[in-house]
């Protein structure tokens, strides 16, 4: 079962440039979330969606965004890299709110230079 | 606000031992659930337990326990008899309100733990 699927797991970017991270999930979660984790430090929630075609923002949403334009796929957009934006990058998605278990993908690394 | 908090940025436990790890949180919401996560060097993220705010008993999953104390707004996370594989970053969490309100997690800063053989 491939669960939580990141893409890519490693990137290297100048400032200024911009990307997009992929997370699939083949589970039929309604659900889907970015977090980022800095060295030594938990997950904050970056942005999230309830649904296709809905997005919101979580803890720390500036510089980024997403879309939601399929239920199996949310796209983490950064438009102008900064370094402050180097860290570990984790999709998660869960089937519904309240007990439902959250499910993580690998971890996306990407560095800013 | 700080919502969740995890005072231990880490702790050194002898193998077989029993290790309590803490978690408080705050909220003004009589419906939440709070999780453990466990974070091994390989990075992945690891559910390993569920409380739900109503839920009357403790929740209990092989060698993990969570003492929850609903009035002092804790959420502690036991692991008995302690084995070298629990060595790891382990992440409180939690999730406030019901039904489609009940979207975001968030997560406390962590306890690295280290077990000694």
């Amino acid at each position: 079962n491939a669960g939580v699927t990141q893409t890519p797991k490693f990137r290297v970017l100048k400032t200024g440039q911009s990307m997009t991270l992929l997370c699939a999930q083949d589970m039929n979660h309604e659900y889907m979330y970015w977090y980022r984790q800095d060295p030594g430090m938990g997950l904050r929630l970056i942005h999230y969606s309830v649904g296709e075609g809905t997005t919101a923002k979580g803890e720390v949403p500036d510089g980024y965004n997403v879309s939601r334009l399929k239920k199996q796929n949310f796209l983490l957009g950064l438009e102008s890299a900064a370094p402050s934006q180097t860290s570990v990058y984790f999709c998660a998605s869960s089937y519904g709110g309240a007990g439902n278990t959250i499910y993580f993908g690998e971890g996306s690394w990407l560095t800013v230079v | 606000a700080q919502k969740i908090t995890q005072t231990q940025p880490g702790m050194f436990v002898q193998e077989k031992e029993a290790v309590t790890l803490d978690c408080t949180y705050d909220t003004s919401d009589p419906s939440y659930g709070l999780f453990w996560y466990k974070q091994p060097s390989s990075g992945e993220m690891i559910f390993l337990i569920y409380q739900g705010s109503y839920d009357q008993q403790n929740a209990t999953e092989g060698r993990y326990s969570l003492n929850f104390q609903k009035a002092r707004k804790s959420a502690n996370l036991v692991i008995s008899a302690s084995q070298l594989g629990d060595s790891a970053m382990y992440f409180c969490a939690m999730r406030e309100g019901r039904g489609s309100s009940a979207s975001k997690i968030i997560f406390g800063s962590g306890t690295r733990l280290s077990i000694r053989p």
